[in-house]
């Protein structure tokens, strides 16, 4: 079971927002940056976000990361049916000293 | 263009050893952290270990410590995990990744398949 919480699924129509949580503690999302990944199907993943709400070059606007305490959110606005994927959430955890991936989150678009 | 090719997966059973390469291209490799991520058939993402730029710290998750070995070749532009005392758990797709937690996982290799079984 992931230190990272996420939700399994989500689901909107087409053209809405979506939102994606990631819940960890003062070890992790609470002293340290988060970071977003986007999985398509049979595919490797992809960075969406880094440092809790910057996006690389190439990721559009439509993409948006924000985080408060120990909880980080993904927004999704305008959504497509490309956008259909598993997104995962990440921080480093200065408890364990490791890594964290959240447990994923399967976004569908209705 | 970054590019991160994986090679070296496969069928072992369990007891055995892997070592897994990722080629890079399209950067300057001795600059960045390299980790490797792996992923449990139908299961989630799992960092399995980070190597630093100039290789002098190596980080790794629980439960690879000790059988696991990351490293790195700047003169080849490339990263290996060596895999020893494979476990059945350790079975999935292993990705090579550009980056850590930090700065985020910027670039990904195609994955290479382990399959630990008897």
């Amino acid at each position: 079971q992931s230190v990272l919480t996420q939700p399994p699924s989500v689901s909107a129509a087409a053209g809405q927002k979506v939102t994606i949580s990631c819940s960890g503690s003062n070890s992790n999302i609470g002293r340290d940056y988060v970071s977003w990944y986007q999985q398509l199907p049979g595919t490797a993943p992809k960075l969406l976000i880094f440092q809790d709400d910057q996006r690389p070059s190439g990721i559009p606007d439509r993409f948006s990361g924000s985080k408060s305490g120990t909880s980080a959110t993904l927004a999704i606005t305008g959504l497509q049916t490309g956008d259909e994927a598993d997104y995962y959430c990440g921080a480093w955890d200065r408890a364990l000293s490791g890594g964290l991936f959240g447990g994923g989150t399967k976004l569908t678009v209705l | 263009e970054v590019k991160l090719v994986e090679s070296g997966g496969g069928l072992v059973q369990p007891g055995g050893s892997l070592r897994l390469s990722c080629g890079a291209s399209g950067f300057a490799f001795s600059n960045f952290y390299m980790s490797w991520v792996r992923q449990a058939p139908g299961k989630g993402l799992e960092y399995v270990a980070i190597i630093e730029e100039d290789g002098s710290h190596q980080y790794y998750v629980a439960s690879v410590t000790g059988r696991f070995t990351i490293s790195r070749d700047d003169a080849k532009n490339s990263v290996y995990l060596q895999m020893n005392t494979l476990k059945v758990e350790d079975t999935g797709t292993y990705y090579c990744a550009r980056g850590r937690f930090l700065t985020g996982f910027d670039a990904w290799g195609q994955g290479t398949l382990v399959t630990v079984s008897s």
